[in-house]
């Protein structure tokens, strides 16, 4: 099993609110991504990080925003939540070694009302 | 163009059969490539790497053809606990680094 958790697994919130999203590993990866996936559809990369203080955004346009300040720690914040944010989010982490795996966390399934 | 296509399935497929997905990447500059797993709802997880010489972890099989940019995976015998959404996966220096592909459904059918 991965050593990748976030919570929460579930979250259901009005309009309006900010959230974060946490994430951690304690495999001691410099890598950590978050990807966007609506059910039955193929995952998105919305924002990734090689280290601490390292942050860059993925393919898909987001609202959202991401720290790094520790290297297992890389939580996601939306500061304004809308019904069109509700999605599964998955955080990955991998090491730096070329073959390198991915490995996901269970995912945060959102329900903007 | 997607950076990696895959098989647009769904492939449904009785119990025992073989079934083969193909994959296809656009970035000559690709280094490793993965098959992950995606069941229902869950997480995706690595099921296997693919090397240059193809490799066999039990009933599956992957082969790499780097000159035509092409990823296969070959399933024999299928099971039902084989059904699920099979992921290319391609890593390239630098960049985001993964490039996941759409998926390939499967459902094994009693």
């Amino acid at each position: 099993e991965a050593d990748i958790y976030q919570t929460p697994r579930y979250l259901v919130i009005g309009t309006g609110k900010k959230i974060t999203l946490e994430c951690s590993q304690t495999m001691g990866h410099d890598k950590m991504y978050w990807y966007q996936q609506d059910p039955g559809m193929e995952l998105h990369l919305i924002h990734y990080s090689y280290g601490v203080n390292s942050t860059e955004k993925g393919d898909l346009s987001s609202e959202s925003t991401v720290s790094r300040i520790r290297t297992e720690h890389f939580p996601l914040t939306l500061e304004s939540a809308r019904p069109s944010h509700t999605s599964q989010y998955l955080c990955a982490s991998s090491g730096f070694d070329s073959t390198g795996e991915q490995y996901f966390g269970p995912g945060t399934r959102l329900t903007v009302t | 163009r997607k950076e990696v296509e895959q098989d647009p399935g769904p492939f449904n497929v009785p119990e025992g059969a073989t079934v083969a997905f193909n994959c296809t990447y656009s970035n000559s500059a690709s280094q490793s490539f993965f098959w992950y797993r995606q069941d229902c709802r869950k997480e995706p997880k690595l099921l296997m790497s693919v090397y240059s010489s193809g490799n066999e972890d039990g009933r599956f099989t992957a082969q790499l053809n780097r000159a035509s940019q092409y990823i296969s995976l070959l399933i024999r015998d299928s099971k039902l606990s084989d059904s699920a959404t099979y992921l290319c996966v391609v890593m390239k220096r630098g960049g985001q680094n993964f490039v996941f592909g759409p998926g390939t459904r499967l459902s094994v059918l009693p």
